[in-house]
């Protein structure tokens, strides 16, 4: 157990869609990451926020969006969904600051996403 | 464009041998290196990582070689155990590019 905890577990939605995941970091932990991770492809990086604010961006889409509240749990919003966002995504944290590549991550169990 | 490469889907092994996961990548900005172990069903767990100032580093049974002149690293697993089954990524970080990670090897260590 990693002590990285996200809600709910699997989702099925429609095309059109808008769904929330959620994310609890490791207490202590400030930074928080969202990867997705499709069919057979790596864990893509979409997002990292320290302490509430944003600090890193990758291919994260215009239809996604997240934020960190300060209880410093996160939330990853997805809308308008397609088939193609159908995927496992992970949230993970860690304790240094953001920005800094030089941190273990700890990675929850991951939301299984269904878009149908 | 698939910056950090994984070529080899899968790979077994026999139990008490060694596994030898490669990695390549193509960004000469990165600077950390950095390998997760997956189990089914659950998220990635960090396993042993490198800065790029080395070219060697030692975790018990786990090794990193880096060789940045080939833009290439590898794990060692030294002896293999059937609980190291599973899939492992190799991750890559520096200047602006975050965290990219490879798309896999699922390792099968056979008892």
């Amino acid at each position: 157990d990693s002590g990285v905890t996200q809600t709910p577990k699997h989702l099925i939605t429609a095309t059109g869609q808008r769904v929330t995941l959620r994310c609890s970091p490791r207490s202590g932990d400030l930074s928080v990451y969202w990867y997705q991770q499709s069919l057979d492809q790596g864990l893509q990086f979409l997002i990292q926020y320290y302490n509430g604010e944003e600090r890193a961006k990758g291919n994260i889409l215009e239809r996604f969006s997240a934020q960190q509240f300060p209880d410093l749990h996160s939330e990853l919003n997805l809308s308008s969904l397609e088939l193609g966002d159908s995927a496992l995504y992970f949230c993970a944290s860690s304790v240094v600051a953001g920005g800094d590549s030089y941190n273990e991550q700890f990675f929850g169990p991951g939301t299984r996403l269904t878009v149908l | 464009d698939q910056q950090v490469k994984q070529n080899s889907p899968s790979l077994s092994v026999q139990e008490g041998r060694i596994s030898i996961l490669n990695c390549d990548y193509t960004n000469s900005m990165f600077d950390y290196f950095l390998w997760y172990k997956k189990y089914p069903a659950e998220g990635p767990t960090f396993l042993i990582s490198i800065s790029s100032i080395k070219d060697k580093n030692e975790d018990g049974r786990f090794t990193v070689f880096l060789n940045k002149s080939a833009k290439h690293l590898s794990l060692h697993i030294v002896p293999s155990q059937p609980g190291d089954s599973a899939v492992y990524f190799c991750a890559a970080s520096g200047g602006t590019y975050k965290y990219i990670f490879g798309t896999g090897t699922r390792l099968k260590v056979l008892a």
